[in-house]
């Protein structure tokens, strides 16, 4: 099956600094690949995505990257502002239908120091 | 914005004692998941749903765990008899068909004594 792993582990940047997250994954037919953001006490919550059709997206300060053929997936989130600390979970499914299971990497905190 | 309902948020049994978590999808999505957290661990996936009847599930969703779809609302997760590893935290999960991603609700913290 899937196994996604998540570099690093924690991550520490100065306000207005990038941070990038990095994962890779392992089944070469994933072809969705959300990123999560779980503050304390909360569920995950979804806040971009990228398919394996294109190779970058970005929204606002956010931005994914897609590499099919080395099997990584990094975000990128700039001028970094202290509510962007957090867990980020990255993930990784076929979602072909009902059997769209995600698989998570460990996650990395990250934490913006004002 | 829709949301993902999860009830209770804290749950502490004793071992050996059934638990049903319930959760209220967003009303237009199809397919509901559950995933459970153990602290400090990956989110893992526990089983998915659809069409009234389990699609998937993982190793961890042994004879213990069933899941149901009573009245077209409410999506609960069963354990029957539960143990200390059983001791996380469980998200319901919910998506409706095409490009859109899951939607997860906040999560029960299921605590075995």
């Amino acid at each position: 099956g899937e196994n996604v792993e998540q570099h690093p582990s924690t991550l520490s940047v100065q306000e207005g600094d990038s941070a990038v997250i990095k994962c890779t994954y392992s089944d070469s037919a994933s072809n969705y690949f959300p990123w999560y953001k779980q503050e304390l006490g909360k569920g995950p919550q979804l806040i971009i995505d990228i398919r394996s059709n294109v190779g970058e997206k970005k929204d606002q300060r956010i931005a994914v990257t897609l590499n099919k053929t080395a099997k990584h997936f990094s975000l990128h989130i700039t001028e970094t502002q202290p509510e962007d600390s957090a867990v980020y979970f990255c993930a990784a499914s076929r979602n072909t239908g009902a059997n769209s299971k995600l698989t998570f990497g460990k996650g990395i905190t990250l934490s913006v120091r004002p | 914005e829709p949301e993902v309902t999860q009830t209770p948020s804290h749950q502490v049994t004793q071992m050996g004692q059934e638990v049903i978590l319930r959760c209220v999808p967003i009303s237009n999505h199809l397919y509901f998941y559950w995933y459970r957290q153990i602290l400090g661990q990956k989110v893992e996936f526990l089983v998915s749903f659809y069409n009234n009847e389990i699609s998937e599930k993982s190793e961890i969703f042994d004879d213990q765990f069933s899941v149901e779809r009573p009245d077209g609302s409410n999506f609960t997760l069963k354990i029957r008899s539960t143990k200390l590893e059983d001791s996380a935290m469980y998200f319901c999960a919910s998506r409706t068909t095409g490009d859109r991603g899951y939607t997860f609700g906040s999560g029960t913290r299921l605590t075995v004594v």
